[in-house]
């Protein structure tokens, strides 16, 4: 089945380390995208991709890293810089645009964030 | 990106349908309306979009304004599967921009 994986799904870290989330897709689509979310708030864009070996900041990218080495792969580090990292992380992925018209984009089921 | 108004909350009986209102009055020609809806602790899940005339699909009708300054999300029978946060959300096709600008949406409440 064709479909957008992130892993894991729970994660613990100390502060000041480095984390990376893994997200991964089968839909041969372009885009990637990274999204943050806060209880009770709606998603917020970190960073996005549109074609390998390129990436565009988004609203909230300080703090994050991503590489986008293959066309399946987007990972994302919380890199120490990030001052409030606890959050769930959200992984999305699209054509963009099909034959002139806009098409949907698939979510993964997120990684939650814990930072102790 | 242009911005979309939801109300933060509705209720509905179940089995009867729902109407979800959004404006979005800075809506440009080529933005796309999308919807999507959340379970929590999920990730958002696509329910439908369009551009200019209504959609039908498997799971809701999208129907849009003449101006297309507002459009509504039906549903046309709730089931409490159906409860989660819906969010309204303009798309600019092509370019540079376009992606996914998420407010903070509508929190539907499904009664049995």
């Amino acid at each position: 089945d064709g479909g957008i994986t992130q892993s894991p799904k729970y994660l613990f870290r100390k502060e000041g380390q480095n984390v990376t989330l893994s997200c991964e897709q089968n839909l041969n689509h372009d885009a990637m995208y990274w999204y943050r979310q806060d209880p009770g708030q709606g998603l917020r864009l970190i960073y996005y991709s549109q074609i390998v070996n390129d990436f565009q900041k988004g609203d909230i990218a300080e703090g994050y890293s991503v590489s986008r080495e293959k066309k399946e792969s987007f990972p994302l580090t919380v890199t120490s810089a990030q001052k409030n990292p606890t959050a769930f992380y959200l992984c999305a992925s699209d054509h963009r645009s099909v034959g002139g018209q806009d098409t949907e984009a698939f979510f993964g089921q997120g990684t939650r964030l814990t930072v102790v | 990106d242009a911005k979309t108004t939801q109300p933060n909350s509705m209720e509905s009986n179940e089995e009867e349908p729902v109407h979800l209102p959004c404006n979005h009055s800075t809506i440009s020609g080529t933005d796309y309306i999308h919807w999507y809806r959340q379970l929590p602790s999920q990730g958002p899940e696509y329910v439908i979009h369009g551009l200019t005339s209504n959609v039908n699909n498997r799971m809701a009708s999208l129907a849009i304004a003449e101006d297309r300054k507002s459009s509504t999300l039906i549903l046309h029978r709730a089931t409490l599967r159906d409860a989660a946060v819906y969010y309204c959300i303009l798309r600019r096709y092509g370019g540079s921009q376009g992606n996914l600008i998420f407010g903070k949406g509508t929190k539907l409440s499904v009664k049995p």
